[in-house]
This record gives structure tokens, C-alpha cells and sequence, in this order.
């Protein structure tokens, strides 16, 4: 079955520094989203992204945040300067030519850890 | 605007025995819902979707709901739990366009004890 493989599975930064999460969505599939879900909390929304551009975006998608399907396979979550708040599981998702009805696939995630 | 909730944080039951899991959602506009389950340190996987046509909705494992548009409910069942059902299971509802994002409850983790 077809799958959405994110890596890297764990990442550990410093405060401040750059990090990039990267996603290799289901290969037909044409709306790409972002989640994250602190520990303990719920999954929320990030971004979504179809034609290559932001469709929607949540109130936490701040300027430190950005989106890329560089190739045409990956699709990339960029925090410029991190914080010890982002720290959490971050989840990349697609979805099939009918969008959200077709139902979402969800990557294993990256847990990103900001020290 | 949408929004979940996921009666019980926790639930335990016996195996063998009903599984009953509630979810509740408000919605301004006909929804989508999903159930999700993720098991320990891994991702969301997909258990079952109500989008349109019948309301009793069948999943993988044996799972199912019935959306209940008078009660706003689309609560998750199985007859017979077994322990590899433990695990944490999310309700979430979208807007019902192609481009929705999820809306997600708390979760309810569901402990199924020998």
C-alpha cells in the first residue's frame, strides 16, 4: 500500500537554528498538508498546499514557517528559528485528486525536539 | 467553524467485550469525518471516513460509526475488543471540500485489559 515516508524520524536541535522536515508524499496525490501535535495535545493544522501554493494556513503558520515542493516529489516544512515550543511530532499528509474526501494519508512523523 | 470532542480521555474495557468510543462535532456546513487511530510512536492511520451516502460506516479491524446528523455524532464502535486495539484513536471532521484541513479531538486512549 502506498505510503507517505517522512524523514528524518527523530530530530534533536539547538534553540535558534534552522531546521527542515521533509515528506515524500503518495506519488498521484495533489494536496499536501502539515500537522503537529505537542505531547499531550491534540493534532493541529499547520498549512495546506496544492498547485504549488499555500491554500490555507493556520493561526501557528507564522513567518518562521515555510512550505516547498522543491522536485515535484518532496515537500518540506522549514522552521527558520526554532524554539523550545515547537518541539513536538510533525506530521506530513496527502490526499488523492478528490482532496479530503478521498481521505488523508499520514506520515509516521518526525519528532523534532528543540533544546 | 468546526470543532470535535472526544467524550473519555480514557477508556478501558475487558477483551472481548463492546468498544464504544463517542465523538461529537459542530460544523457550519455538511462534514466530512474520520476516525483515526495511532498506535505507540507511530503515525495516524486511517480506520474509517463518512463523506456522503450511508450512515453506518464500516473500517478496517472491525471498527465502525454511524453519523448521526441530529445528534452531531459519529461515534466509533467494535463488537469485541481485543488487545491489539489498544491504542489512542482521534475523531475529526472537515468541511467537506476538497481542500479541508482536519479538525481533531483530544483523542481517547483505549486500554483493553485480558
Amino acid at each position: 500500500e502506498p505510503e507517505v515516508t517522512q524523514t528524518p524520524s527523530h530530530q534533536v536541535t539547538q534553540m535558534g537554528q534552522e531546521v527542515i522536515l521533509r515528506c515524500v508524499p503518495i506519488s498521484n496525490h495533489l494536496y499536501f498538508y502539515w500537522y503537529r501535535q505537542i505531547l499531550g495535545q491534540k493534532v493541529e493544522f499547520l498549512v495546506s498546499f496544492y498547485n504549488n501554493e499555500i491554500s490555507e494556513k493556520s493561526e501557528i503558520f507564522d513567518d518562521q514557517f515555510s512550505v516547498e515542493r522543491p522536485d515535484g516529489s518532496n515537500f518540506t516544512l522549514k522552521i527558520r528559528s526554532t524554539k523550545l515550543e515547537d518541539s513536538a511530532m510533525y506530521f506530513c499528509a496527502s490526499s488523492g485528486p478528490s482532496g479530503v474526501g478521498y481521505g488523508y494519508t499520514f506520515g509516521s512523523g518526525t519528532r523534532l525536539t528543540v533544546v | 467553524a468546526q470543532s470535535v470532542t472526544q467524550l473519555g480521555s480514557h477508556v478501558s474495557v475487558s477483551e472481548g467485550a463492546l468498544v464504544l468510543l463517542r465523538c461529537n462535532y459542530s460544523s457550519s456546513v455538511p462534514p466530512y469525518l474520520f476516525w483515526y487511530v495511532q498506535y505507540p510512536n507511530q503515525g495516524l492511520q486511517l480506520l474509517l471516513k463518512y463523506t456522503t451516502g450511508a450512515t453506518l460506516v464500516k473500517g478496517i479491524n472491525g471498527f465502525e460509526a454511524e453519523f448521526k446528523k441530529s445528534e452531531t455524532s459519529f461515534h466509533l464502535t467494535k463488537p469485541s475488543a481485543h488487545m491489539s486495539d489498544a491504542a489512542e484513536y482521534f475523531c475529526a471532521v472537515s468541511r467537506g471540500s476538497t481542500l479541508g484541513r482536519l479538525y481533531f479531538g483530544r483523542g481517547t486512549q483505549l486500554t483493553v485489559w485480558p
